[in-house]
């Protein structure tokens, strides 16, 4: 069965603090996904990556940074976290092809005090 | 650049009861299209995918959407709502080439007994 895991399910941190998201995924995807839900906005990609140690930005980049450094684990990075950060973070994984079908993790509720 | 719009933000039906939940595209060609749900805490799955062939697609859980080109839409319906139906549901959108979704804002269901 696909997985796509998330480190935390809650986190709570303060303003100022660097945070860090981390995606694992065990389908041997090449590429990985980081979005934000927010309600009313669905879902807004944040940045994306299709091959270890490439990124591109997505739609609302500002005060995020990613990390892959293995194929199978992509790191969302808030350097220094604010309350407008506070949202649901999901991540996922595709193969690569034209089926384009995405594969998510649970999420992780970060709010920011 | 593509875009998703969901017109409703909530919907209520009773169980039992038919519904359709109302999802248009603007892209410039023929897109790939997806239903996505989201139950509560969780993160998303995908419930069908439209890719080419015939317009009207079958998916999980009993959901069927059709996919009709004139009117740059992809509704989804299911014939009788069961209380487990009730989530949120995200049509997606991507283009033939490349990796990425465009979301729309997603539609609230709620049943009622």
């Amino acid at each position: 069965d696909v997985k796509v895991t998330q480190s935390s399910r809650y986190l709570v941190k303060r303003t100022g603090e660097k945070v860090f998201l981390e995606c694992v995924q065990d389908m041997d995807h090449e590429n990985m996904f980081w979005y934000r839900q927010d309600p009313g906005l669905g879902l807004r990609l944040i940045y994306f990556s299709y091959d270890v140690k490439m990124k591109e930005k997505g739609d609302i980049p500002e005060g995020y940074s990613v990390s892959r450094e293995k194929k199978e684990r992509f790191s969302l990075i808030l350097e220094s976290a604010s309350t407008n950060q506070t949202s649901m973070y999901l991540c996922a994984s595709s193969p690569t092809g034209v089926t384009n079908e995405q594969f998510f993790g649970p999420g992780t509720r970060l709010t920011v005090l | 650049a593509q875009s998703v719009t969901q017109p409703d933000i909530h919907i209520t039906v009773s169980e039992g009861a038919s519904l359709e939940l109302r999802c248009n595209y603007s892209y410039g060609a023929t897109p790939y299209l997806f239903w996505y749900v989201q139950s509560p805490g969780q993160g998303l799955q995908l419930l069908l995918k439209y890719f080419s062939g015939d317009t009207l697609v079958q998916g999980i859980k009993g959901f069927e959407a059709e996919f009709k080109r004139s009117q740059s839409s992809f509704n989804l319906r299911k014939p009788s709502v069961h209380w487990s139906d009730a989530a949120e549901y995200f049509c997606a959108v991507a283009a033939r080439y490349g990796n990425k979704l465009v979301f729309g804002a997603g539609t609230i269901l709620r049943v009622k007994s």
